[in-house]
C-alpha cells in the first residue's frame, strides 16, 4: 500500500479566508484524485490530475500535482460555509487500479 | 449520469447475524465494483474488487469468508457481512466503474451504508 499523508487533519476558518490542503507521499502515482465527502455520504470526485506539474481550477478551488507526481495540493480561495466537509486525496498506483486514500482533511468554514 | 445507490443506508443488527448490503449502478453498466470500509475519522480502505461474473479479489487482511461479495449482474453487487460482530460496525461504501479492473476508469461512489452491530 502506498501511503498518502494529508495535512492539516483539521482546519477551522472563517468565511472569506483562503486555505491550502496538502497531500504527500514518498511514492509516485500515475494519477491523483481529490474528493469531498459530507457526513454520512460517499465521496464525490472533484478533480483528477495526471501530469506532473499540472494545475486545474474548479471555480474557487485550485489543484496542483507535483512535478514528481508524489504530492498534490488543494487551494481554496475565499472559503464559504458550503465548502465545509472532508477533503480526501487518493492516488492511483502505477501498478494497478487500486485507489489509496489519505486520511482526509476535515474543513469547517464558519460564517 | 453515473449514479450509484446503496441499500440500506443504515442498518442495526445483533451480534452473530448476517447483513446484506446492495450496491447498484442506476444509469450505467458497472463492469467493476469496489467495496470500501471507513471507520470514524479514518480514510476509506479498499476491501475487495469484483468484476461481473467473476470471484472477487480481496485485499490483504480482509476475510473472504466473512465478507461475501457477489457481482451477479452489470448493475448489482452485494456485500454480505456474515456473523457480524461489534468490531464490524463501520461505514461501508461501494464504487463502480465502467471498465475492467486494471484500467484507470473513474470510480463512482455510492452514498454508503452505516452498519451498527450490537
Amino acid at each position: 500500500t502506498q501511503l498518502l499523508e494529508q495535512s492539516p487533519q483539521f482546519l477551522s476558518i472563517q468565511e472569506g479566508e483562503n486555505l491550502t490542503v496538502y497531500c504527500n507521499s514518498s511514492s509516485v502515482f500515475s494519477s491523483l484524485q481529490w474528493y469531498r465527502q459530507e457526513p454520512g455520504e460517499g465521496p464525490v470526485l472533484l478533480v483528477t490530475v495526471v501530469t506532473g506539474g499540472e494545475v486545474k481550477k474548479l471555480k474557487r478551488l485550485t489543484f496542483q500535482f507535483g512535478d514528481a507526481r508524489k504530492d498534490s495540493s488543494l487551494h481554496i480561495t475565499a472559503a464559504q460555509p458550503g465548502d465545509t466537509g472532508l477533503y480526501l486525496c487518493a492516488g492511483l498506483a502505477n501498478s494497478g487500479y487500486a485507489l489509496n486514500f489519505g486520511k482526509g482533511t476535515s474543513l469547517l468554514v464558519t460564517p | 449520469g453515473a449514479v450509484v445507490s446503496q441499500h440500506p443506508s443504515w442498518v442495526i443488527c445483533k451480534s452473530g447475524t448476517s447483513v446484506k448490503i446492495e450496491c447498484r449502478s442506476l444509469d450505467f453498466q458497472a463492469t467493476t465494483m469496489f467495496w470500501y470500509r471507513q471507520f470514524p475519522k479514518q480514510s476509506l480502505m479498499l476491501m475487495a474488487t469484483s468484476n461481473e461474473g467473476s470471484k472477487a479479489t480481496y485485499e490483504q487482511g480482509v476475510e473472504k469468508d466473512k465478507f461475501l461479495i457477489n457481482h451477479a449482474s452489470l448493475t448489482l453487487s452485494t456485500l454480505t457481512v456474515t456473523s457480524a460482530h461489534p468490531e464490524d460496525s463501520s461505514f461501508y461504501i461501494c464504487s463502480a466503474s465502467k471498465g475492467l479492473a486494471g484500467y484507470t476508469d473513474t470510480q463512482y461512489f455510492g452514498p454508503g451504508t452505516r452498519l451498527t452491530v450490537l
